[in-house]
């Protein structure tokens, strides 16, 4: 079966640009994740929803910061205008179940400049 | 106050000797799990092991297992036989509230580094 898939793996790209992370949960998975892990701040939640539906975006920093997911098999998170504290990777996990594991994707590298 | 609680931030073990990695936690839910994930150098997450709050046995997952002291509220990862694949950071999570809440909550992470 095929993982989480996200992309790009790696991003570069100039403060002020938008920035477009997309993700592809496991089939049958019906919760979706995204993380940001920094070295400061380590595994941060930022938004996660159940059945496409938004349930907890507390982690979300700023209004900069947006995700959506339109179906069952792809989200993105946008930033914009993106800044250079924003440079961090973000995973995107997936799930079928609370007390199953989240499974993550390989994460997006990204650099703001 | 933390919910998640790692104490070692770097660890070393020799191949072939068995590690424990502490994790202590921090709820008021009867219901919650626990989770350990490696993250290996190469950067993705990998989960390891799962624990429910009303599981009576310690879970188990080949070479890794889960020390799991309910009232003391710890939840320490057991790997046995180290190999030097092992190297990695190793993250404990924790589920808290009822079974519809999937919100995971991360500690900060144990380097373990294993010796040849």
């Amino acid at each position: 079966d095929a993982g989480v898939i996200q992309s790009p793996r790696h991003e570069v790209t100039e403060m002020g640009q938008e920035v477009t992370l997309r993700c592809k949960p496991i089939s049958g998975h019906n919760s979706l994740f995204w993380y940001r892990q920094t070295m400061m701040r380590g595994l941060e939640l930022l938004i996660y929803f159940n059945n496409n539906v938004p349930i907890d975006d507390s982690g979300m920093p700023e209004d900069r910061f947006s995700a959506k997911m339109p179906n069952a098999s792809f989200s993105t998170l946008k930033i914009q205008p993106s800044e250079p504290r924003d440079s961090a990777v973000y995973f995107c996990a997936s799930t079928k179940g609370s007390n199953q594991p989240q499974h993550f994707g390989d994460g997006t590298r990204l650099s703001i400049l | 106050a933390q919910k998640i609680t790692q104490t070692q931030p770097g660890m070393f073990v020799q191949e072939k000797e068995a590690v424990t990695l502490d994790c202590t936690y921090d709820t008021s839910d009867q219901s919650y799990g626990l989770f350990w994930y490696k993250q290996p150098s190469s950067g993705e997450m990998i989960f390891l092991i799962y624990q429910g709050s009303y599981d009576e046995q310690n879970a188990t997952e080949g070479r890794y297992s889960l020390n799991f002291q309910k009232a003391r509220k710890s939840a320490n990862l057991v790997i046995s036989a180290s190999q030097l694949g092992d190297s990695a950071m190793y993250f404990c999570a924790m589920r808290e509230g009822v079974d519809s809440s999937y919100k995971l909550i991360f500690g900060s992470g144990t380097r373990l580094l294993v010796r040849p």
